[in-house]
């Protein structure tokens, strides 16, 4: 079953501006991890928030999360060029159910 | 450090054709491994994840089938392929009692 959904499905934006992805969630939670998958390749992990935390920084990456909402976004600062790719949400321990993902394209 | 190796990286096969795809991790003991499917432009759907050697879990019924021969080979497989067998599929580890999953590259499925 799908348990994250994100939004929107695709983004484009010019390089140098904010990305934000959302990502709501259906069930409680343990933590919430974001993962970016080039066109065509695995998935590679971003960032793992606990459900305890509100908010979490990792160089241009931020995320928040808020379980009242059962919602999470990831922010990507400063976009570049490379930062095309899709972005998908997951949750769940051992095994994950991951959301459809956004798919994210920076224009130079 | 450890790594993950999936191949083939593309693969076309007639319908009605058996199936096996490989995956092996290096640099660690007993991990989680889990075999995953993507459709075009679709998120992932888990439809293997194994615990130990010999230990398969199946999360959807379907026309595959996964053995785990070894502790860190995990095998994919089909004795008759359909058309909807056709996507990506992506093979991961992950230690033990840890959220954070390692992907392999993927196989790109055709069945033709």
């Amino acid at each position: 079953s799908q348990q994250g959904e994100e939004d929107p499905q695709a983004l484009s934006i010019q390089e140098g501006e904010n990305a934000t992805m959302n990502c709501s969630y259906k069930t409680s939670i343990n933590n919430l991890q974001w993962y970016r998958q080039n066109s065509g390749r695995g998935l590679v992990h971003l960032i793992l928030i606990r459900s305890n935390e509100r908010e979490k920084h990792s160089g241009r990456l931020r995320v928040t999360l808020d379980t009242s909402k059962k919602s999470s976004s990831l922010l990507i600062t400063a976009s570049r060029a490379a930062d095309t790719a899709s972005y998908f949400c997951a949750t769940g321990l051992g095994t994950l159910t991951f959301g459809k993902g956004t798919m994210l394209l920076v224009s130079p | 450090s450890q790594t993950i190796h999936q191949w083939p990286a593309t693969l076309v096969q007639p319908v009605g054709s058996p199936l096996s795809l490989e995956c092996t991790v290096e640099g660690t003991s007993n991990p989680n491994l889990y075999w995953y499917r993507q459709a075009a432009g679709r998120g992932l759907q888990l439809l293997f994840y194994s615990v130990g050697i010999g230990q398969i879990s199946s999360e959807v019924p379907q026309n595959l089938s996964a053995s785990r021969p070894q502790d860190r080979q995990f095998i994919l497989s089909s004795k008759k392929l359909l058309l909807s067998d056709s996507g990506f599929y992506l093979c991961a580890w992950s230690v033990q009692g840890v959220t954070e999953a390692f992907f392999g590259q993927g196989t790109r499925l055709t069945v033709v």
